[in-house]
């Protein structure tokens, strides 16, 4: 049963223009949520995250929706540049119900045309 | 202040052989994790720790075993390898279970022939 759901494995956009990545979860106790990025041979590195209590984190060139109601949430890169093309896995977490671990979703492979 | 690493970067096992995974932390994190990561697929817990002499398992335990002698230190150990444990394995260490971020190291790439 995969809780964290992406369903878009991969995704090109052109550079300088908006890239959308897109999360879905099932399970409705999640309440903090991450998005991680993964470069070729190297390990994930957090990117950003958004608490249940909030609709919208913002960092630089990088926003997180989310929508509790949808069980959905979205990364938002504008502009996109040809250096964010990597791999990028949302995550869910519990901690206000005690579960600490993280879930994973599958990934989307971004791809940032020059 | 290296974060996290990883030893070996590649390994190429024979079935029913065994290895040791390594994985240091210098951050003094209390949480370290194992994670694998098949094509395709998104990143599976299979064991994690919760300080020095606690550990418990993940999502897909079998075939694994770990232990956590030091806070630095958190080895993974392949006892008889098969096939389907040829896959990517990530550890990570996180300061405080919850909202605190958790750091990865860059992976081990083993391969079960």
């Amino acid at each position: 049963d995969q809780q964290v759901k992406q369903n878009s494995p991969s995704l090109s956009v052109q550079e300088g223009r908006i890239s959308i990545l897109n999360c879905d979860y099932t399970n409705s106790m999640f309440d903090y949520f991450l998005w991680y990025k993964k470069y070729p041979a190297e390990g994930p590195t957090f990117l950003i995250s958004i608490s249940s209590i909030k609709d919208k984190n913002e960092d630089g060139r990088f926003t997180v929706f989310l929508n509790k109601s949808a069980k959905h949430l979205s990364l938002h890169i504008v502009p996109s540049q040809p250096g964010d093309s990597a791999v990028y896995f949302c995550a869910a977490t519990a901690p206000g119900s005690g579960t600490y671990k993280y879930i994973f979703g599958t990934g989307t492979r971004l791809k940032v045309l020059a | 202040n290296a974060g996290v690493t990883q030893t070996p970067k590649f390994r190429i096992l024979k079935i029913g052989q065994s290895m040791t995974l390594q994985c240091t932390q210098d951050m003094n994190h209390n949480y370290m994790y194992w994670y694998r990561q098949d094509p395709g697929m998104g990143l599976k817990l299979i064991y994690y720790s919760v300080g020095a002499g606690i550990t418990d398992k993940g999502e897909v335990p079998n075939g694994y075993n770990v232990s956590r002698s030091t806070t630095e230190d958190f080895p993974l150990r392949l006892e008889l390898a098969a096939p389907s444990q040829t896959s990517v394995y990530f550890c990570a260490a996180q300061r405080e279970r919850g909202t605190d971020t958790q750091y990865f190291g860059p992976g081990t790439r083993l391969t079960v022939l």
